[in-house]
């Protein structure tokens, strides 16, 4: 069945560093990718999305792009703040099942 | 904005007992959804729902039901609960097609089963 896998965390970096959240899928079909975000003590919403392979998506200097050769979807951010702390979550949309599945999640923590 | 309304926030069960968990969206959306999140496991599915009347199963949903009987709102059920349903539970919502549309979400609401 389709599935998302993330890199484990905690990631910790120090202000203004260079982030990378490895996400690869697994997946029949053409489904999109989506990159959700979770601040501490809310519930998740989308950061970026790309609906088809080579599209990037972007977002509060976030980006990461649809490859489908390598069933990727790494996130990226050139230089990370202190308020980019938070859970990150992969997902893919299951067409089939009109839903989305998610990925278990890389907590982030950014340090002054 | 009200937007995912879950409530309540925190509620502490002893084994056994049961309980509803509330969610209400003033979206208008179609497609509503039951997640709970445990350390390590991400989000998964217990239950969803495409439409007001309807409800289908998703990855864990043993132990739960729901219900869908108004458009606006979606009841997650727990009729005996068991230490292992110990988790955050978030609702969502979309009304836009899955593969551009956003999922709103609520902010969540913590279980504890003694």
């Amino acid at each position: 069945g389709n599935s998302v896998t993330q890199m484990e965390g905690p990631v910790t970096l120090s202000e203004e560093a260079f982030l990378t959240i490895n996400c690869t899928y697994t997946a029949t079909g053409y489904p999109s990718l989506f990159w959700y975000v979770q601040y501490p003590g809310e519930g998740l919403q989308l950061l970026l999305k790309a609906t088809k392979a080579d599209d990037k998506g972007s977002n509060k200097g976030f980006e990461a792009t649809y490859r489908k050769e390598t069933t990727s979807f790494h996130l990226e951010k050139g230089s990370v703040q202190v308020s980019d702390s938070a859970v990150y979550f992969c997902a893919l949309s299951d067409q089939g099942g009109g839903k989305l599945i998610f990925g278990q999640g890389t907590e982030l923590s950014v340090k002054p | 904005n009200a937007g995912v309304t879950q409530t309540p926030k925190f509620r502490v069960l002893k084994t056994g007992q049961s309980m509803t968990l509330l969610c209400a969206q003033d979206m208008n959306h179609e497609y509503m959804y039951w997640y709970r999140q445990d350390p390590g496991m991400g989000l998964r599915l217990i239950h969803y729902s495409v439409g007001e009347g309807t409800t289908a199963k998703g990855e864990v949903p043993d132990g739960y039901n729901v219900s869908r009987l108004k458009k606006q709102n979606f009841l997650l059920g727990l009729e005996s609960a068991a230490p292992s349903q110990t988790s955050v539970y978030f609702c969502a919502s979309r009304d836009a097609p899955l593969n551009t549309g956003e999922l709103f979400f609520g902010e969540g609401s913590r279980l504890t089963v003694l």
